[in-house]
């Protein structure tokens, strides 16, 4: 079972558009995590906000978590073409031993 | 790039056989990990290991062993490949702390395809 649900499944947006893509979780969490990645690579981390932390920056990326809602969000502003790739949200397991993934968000950004 | 390399990249085989599929890394990372990723079901963490000669089972276990017998190789046997074991294969690594997951490093993918 998937600790993460992304939502949308899909979204394709025009160059210069945000990008919001929200994960749901299930259960207590130390960290939540965001990883890209392209096609036919492998994933490349994105950003982490501790179970403690509301919002985090980096860049372009913005993550929100609501640990009451058992929620978090990323959004990418001003996206790039580059940008085109899937998204993925990642939590812990509460011995910290394992992250669980979401079934992720394929961003498609048109020039 | 972390220095993490999985071989092979592409492996065909036939359901019965056995595979080996190697992951190696230079960081000295505590953590190593295998997922499968399949459409429509993300990434499965198959088994992971939190030090030389120490692992656990995760989610999807079931037909796959791994060893690791040093800190820079973690091994995943299929030790009869099944047509459902076709799938594309992630190594990861992580420094870990303890109770707490940090940031994962993936390796490049191997491409299995079992007939």
């Amino acid at each position: 079972s998937q600790q993460g649900e992304e939502d949308p499944q899909a979204l394709s947006i025009q160059e210069g558009e945000n990008a919001t893509m929200n994960c749901s979780y299930k259960t207590s969490i130390n960290n939540l995590q965001w990883y890209r990645q392209n096609s036919g690579r492998g994933l490349v981390h994105l950003i982490l906000i501790r179970s403690n932390e509301r919002e985090k920056h980096s860049g372009r990326l913005r993550v929100t978590l609501d640990t009451s809602k058992k929620s978090s969000s990323l959004l990418i502003t001003a996206s790039r073409a580059a940008d085109t790739a899937s998204y993925f949200c990642a939590t812990d397991d509460n011995a910290g031993n394992m992250l669980t993934f979401g079934g992720g968000t394929r961003l498609m950004v048109k020039p | 790039d972390a220095g993490i390399t999985q071989s092979p990249r592409h492996k065909v085989t036939e359901t019965g056989t056995p595979v080996t599929l190697r992951c190696h890394q230079t960081e000295n990372h505590r953590y190593m990990y295998w997922y499968r990723q399949d459409p429509g079901h993300g990434l499965r963490l198959i088994h992971y290991s939190y030090g030389v000669k120490d692992t656990d089972k995760g989610e999807v276990s079931d037909g796959y062993s791994v060893s690791r017998s040093k800190t820079e190789d973690f091994l995943l046997t299929l030790e009869s490949a099944t047509s459902s074991q076709t799938s594309v294969y992630f190594c990861a690594i992580s420094a870990g702390s303890s109770g707490y997951q940090e940031t994962q490093y993936f390796g490049p993918g191997t491409r299995l395809l079992v007939l």
